[in-house]
């Protein structure tokens, strides 16, 4: 049981240009959410997050966005750059007596063209 | 400030063998996490530690994997005996409280022939 689905494995954008990566969840108990970017060979580096409360929150050239309604969130990337070519992960947490552990996303790899 | 450290990088070992991986997480950092990722798959958690003690470990095949944070800082797990589906690479985080920024490690890649 996939509780956190991210349905495109990978999406090529031109750079410049604006990258939406799409996330759906169907655990209700989720509060937080997180977007991870990895490199081959590196772990994952923490990118932006959102809680339950909000439906947007920014971070430079980085916006996630949450429906909360819907159980999906999306993570806009303006403009697109070179380096922004990676695999995302989105990724979830339920409060539950301090085990926080995330519940990943099987990752997009998005590649951005020149 | 240091990241979180893994060792080694690369172990290749064959099945029924056992094998260790070592963290050290950020300095401070009282949670630690170890996840595994499947290739094509994301992290999943193994076990997570609130200083020395265990927070949830449900998701740890206990026939075989054990973990241990003996003095709240650094942290090893075991697999014994190694099966060929346990190929992955073992990440291990630290955050300083909650999940928020959880900072990972660059992993350990354990191949079993």
């Amino acid at each position: 049981d996939q509780q956190v689905k991210q349905n495109s494995p990978s999406l090529s954008v031109q750079e410049g240009r604006i990258s939406i990566l799409n996330c759906d969840y169907t655990n209700s108990m989720f509060d937080y959410f997180l977007w991870y970017k990895k490199y081959p060979a590196e772990g994952p580096t923490f990118l932006i997050s959102i809680s339950s409360i909000k439906d947007k929150n920014e971070d430079g050239r980085f916006t996630v966005f949450l429906n909360k309604s819907a159980k999906h969130l999306s993570l806009h990337i303006v403009p697109s750059q070179p380096g922004d070519s990676a695999v995302y992960f989105c990724a979830a947490s339920a409060p539950g007596g301090g085990a926080d552990g995330l519940t990943f996303g099987k990752g997009t790899h998005l590649i951005i063209q020149p | 400030e240091a990241g979180v450290a893994q060792s080694p990088r690369y172990k290749i070992i064959e099945k029924r063998q056992s094998v260790a991986f070592w963290c050290n997480p950020i300095s401070g950092h009282a949670t630690l996490y170890w996840y595994q990722q499947i290739l094509g798959q994301g992290p999943k958690l193994l076990i997570q530690f609130q200083n020395n003690g265990v927070v949830d470990d449900s998701q740890l095949p206990k026939d075989r994997f054990s973990a241990e944070r003996l003095k709240g800082v650094d942290s090893t797990l075991k697999i014994q005996p190694a099966k060929l589906e346990d190929s992955a690479v073992y990440l291990c985080a630290s955050s300083l409280d909650g999940p928020y920024e959880q900072y990972f490690g660059p992993g350990t890649r354990l191949t079993v022939t």
